[in-house]
């Protein structure tokens, strides 16, 4: 168990509503990362941070904003949401032990835009 | 061409059965390799990293190819509790440490009694 929660876990609003999806660890990981999952696709990367206030553009980042003020807590808000971001949105870690590189997710929120 | 090409499957095997999945990357410089395990409507979970000396962990076997640029995971007598969905994960170079990764679709295998 990496200790990271995501809130909410569902969660349904209409097209044009800002949304927050908010990501939380316990473990105080440098590296947190937001993803997306669509049938058909990998997960792909939407934000990352590498440090509270250090973000970065992912893949798919167009729509979407991140904000770290805090270590335990990574936020991701849709301005203004599509029906193309309905997805299934996870955060994950970087547990970073002995240089790994290896991501551990959180439960995931599962978004639907009407 | 994608990053990471995974066969979607599903692949159903009898329980007991060995099942082996492939997938390949198309950038030759990549350096780390993961197989992840997704249940449905659940977050994905580390299965193993893929060494290039290749790695065995209980009745999971993965082997690196970087010759031919792709990764197995080979299964030996499949329980019930393998039906998943089985990602294919590669560091690409150029994500700094930043680590940044790439995603497979994935592969459903289905085991039945």
């Amino acid at each position: 168990d990496a200790g990271i929660t995501q809130s909410p876990r569902h969660k349904v609003t209409e097209t044009g509503t800002p949304v927050t999806l908010r990501c939380h660890q316990t473990e105080n990981h440098r590296y947190m990362y937001w993803y997306r999952q669509d049938p058909g696709h990998g997960l792909r990367l939407i934000h990352y941070s590498y440090g509270v206030k250090d973000t970065d553009k992912g893949e798919v980042s167009d729509g979407y904003s991140v904000s770290r003020s805090k270590t335990e807590d990574f936020l991701l808000t849709l301005e203004s949401a599509t029906s193309s971001q309905t997805s299934v949105y996870f955060c994950a870690i970087r547990s970073g032990q002995g240089g790994s590189n290896e991501q551990f997710f959180g439960p995931g929120t599962r978004l639907t835009v009407l | 061409r994608k990053e990471v090409e995974q066969d979607p499957g599903p692949f159903n095997v009898p329980e007991g059965a060995t099942v082996a999945f492939n997938c390949t990357y198309s950038n030759s410089a990549s350096q780390s390799f993961f197989w992840y395990r997704q249940d449905c409507r659940k977050e994905p979970k580390l299965l193993m990293s893929v060494y290039s000396s290749g790695n065995e962990d209980g009745r999971f076997t993965a082997q690196l190819n970087r010759a031919s640029q792709y990764i197995s995971l080979l299964i030996r007598d499949s329980k019930l509790s393998d039906s998943a969905t089985y990602l294919c994960v590669v560091n690409p170079p150029g994500s700094g440490g930043y680590n940044k990764l790439i995603f497979g679709a994935g592969t459903r295998l289905a085991v039945h009694p």
